[in-house]
């Protein structure tokens, strides 16, 4: 199972709003609505922000949203802030006989 | 609380073995799937592997089936993962995480570091 595509980086001033693309298959990302992203700051664990391609966890703030077209998923950050610099990642269910597959993953710049 | 606690990595030789653990607590452990990931020193993440609930299905990436072995023990609410034929691309920090259905991992452990080399 080949690694979905991300950009490598992203950037933007506070305030503004980023998308990162999430480019799969119609073997993963076109075939299910299970699309997830995940936060990573440097050194530590990544941390649930999307799930379901839209859906957001309890405590994730509603700047953060998601979305998907064909074999494309899409994250958006809007009123970037600070502390959203991190790697991003996305995760794609590819069918109840493999692994899921992650994405390449994106850095975000804060500028 | 959730907490997974990973324990087990360390520096090893290739060709070598090791095994990880998980310690799992503050939920129904027989309740969830659980995987590994691992990210190499710089890189992106995988998942490594994963396990059913009640340990009758195994997953595996390809890089790894015959050498990686995800095994788990409801009764002590801890997961395994048996690395053996070690290799210098082994190396990465190995994750547990609590698995709520297609991948959506809610909770992860902080990692630990195997390092395969001579």
């Amino acid at each position: 199972q080949s690694a979905l595509t991300q950009p490598r980086s992203v950037s933007g001033s506070p305030g503004q709003s980023v998308t990162i693309s999430c480019t799969g298959t119609s073997s993963d990302v076109g075939a299910y609505n299970y699309v997830s992203w995940y936060q990573q700051h440097p050194g530590k664990a990544p941390k649930l922000m999307i799930y379901d391609v839209s859906k957001r966890p309890s405590g994730v703030p509603d700047r953060f949203s998601g979305s998907k077209s064909g074999n494309t998923a899409s994250l958006t950050i809007s009123g970037l802030q600070a502390e959203d610099e991190a790697d991003y990642y996305c995760c794609s269910f590819a069918g109840d006989h493999a692994l899921g597959v992650f994405g390449t993953g994106t850095k975000v710049t804060v500028l | 609380e959730v907490q997974l606690v990973e324990s087990g990595g360390g520096l090893v030789q290739p060709g070598g073995s090791l095994r990880l653990s998980c310690a799992a607590s503050g939920f129904t452990f027989s309740s969830y799937w659980m995987n590994w990931a691992r990210q190499a020193p710089g890189m992106g993440l995988e998942w490594v592997a994963s396990i059913h609930k009640d340990g009758s299905q195994k997953k595996y990436m390809d890089s790894v089936k015959g050498r990686f072995t995800i095994s788990r023990d409801n009764a002590k609410n801890s997961l395994y993962l048996q690395m053996n034929s070690l290799r210098a691309e082994d190396t990465a920090v190995y994750y547990c995480a609590r698995d709520s259905g297609f991948y959506v991992a809610g909770y992860w452990g902080q990692g630990t570091l195997v390092t395969v080399s001579s």
